[in-house]
């Protein structure tokens, strides 16, 4: 089964620690993205990856980190330096080309107490 | 002016009829325009992605573009509960880069099919 997994679902933490969301595809897609989401606000991209070892910020991309060492995964930290860190974070992939349709994984959850 | 604009709704339809759903963009140089399905606490799912001026249709779902109008609509005829959900408009930022697109996504319209 293809498809696009991000884990955990749920994720709970303390002010000041860093987190690390997990994003992995077996869709053989060259380019992954991650996005938060809240509440009555559109997706917001954080950085996104076209190749390995090569990413790019997105428009709100302080207080997170990435890492692209392997096509298939695409793992995002949120470190202590983001402000507002509690939100739902999606992970999307795309080919590259001519059909470049991004598709999401489900989602991890994040509250930071 | 927002860069890709939505009605939040709530829109209601009864079942059966026609849901329709509105988007306009900024960007004049916009190429790819995606329309997604987002149900309550679930990410979002692509489900029509248009390139060209003109209508491009899906089973239920027809997809709409007219870009000098800078206007991209999503039809959904014989609306079903299942329907009820927020549908996401995205387009693509400047000139299609085939591959690295940077997406600025609407709010969101949330839409109610009353059985």
């Amino acid at each position: 089964d293809g498809g696009i997994t991000q884990s955990p679902k749920y994720l709970f933490r303390k002010e000041g620690q860093n987190v690390t969301l997990s994003c992995e595809q077996n869709l053989n897609h060259d380019a992954m993205y991650w996005y938060r989401q809240d509440p009555g606000q559109g997706l917001r991209l954080i950085y996104y990856s076209q190749i390995v070892n090569d990413f790019q910020k997105g428009d709100i991309a302080e207080g997170y980190s990435v890492s692209r060492e392997k096509k298939e995964s695409f793992p995002l930290t949120v470190t202590s330096a983001q402000k507002n860190p509690t939100a739902f974070y999606l992970c999307a992939s795309s080919l590259t080309g001519d059909l470049y349709e991004q598709y999401f994984g489900p989602g991890t959850r994040l509250t930071v107490t | 002016q927002k860069e890709v604009e939505q009605n939040s709704g709530p829109l209601s339809v009864p079942e059966g009829a026609i849901a329709s759903l509105n988007c306009t963009y900024s960007d004049r140089v916009s190429q790819s325009f995606f329309w997604y399905r987002q149900y309550s606490g679930k990410s979002p799912e692509l489900i029509m992605s248009i390139y060209s001026n003109g209508d491009k249709e899906d089973g239920r779902f027809t997809a709409q573009l007219n870009k000098a109008s800078q206007y991209v609509s999503l039809l959904i005829r014989d609306s079903q509960p299942s329907d009820s959900a927020t549908y996401l408009c995205a387009v693509n930022r400047g000139i299609s880069n085939f591959g690295n697109e940077k997406l600025t996504f609407g709010t969101g319209t949330r839409l109610t099919i009353i059985p």
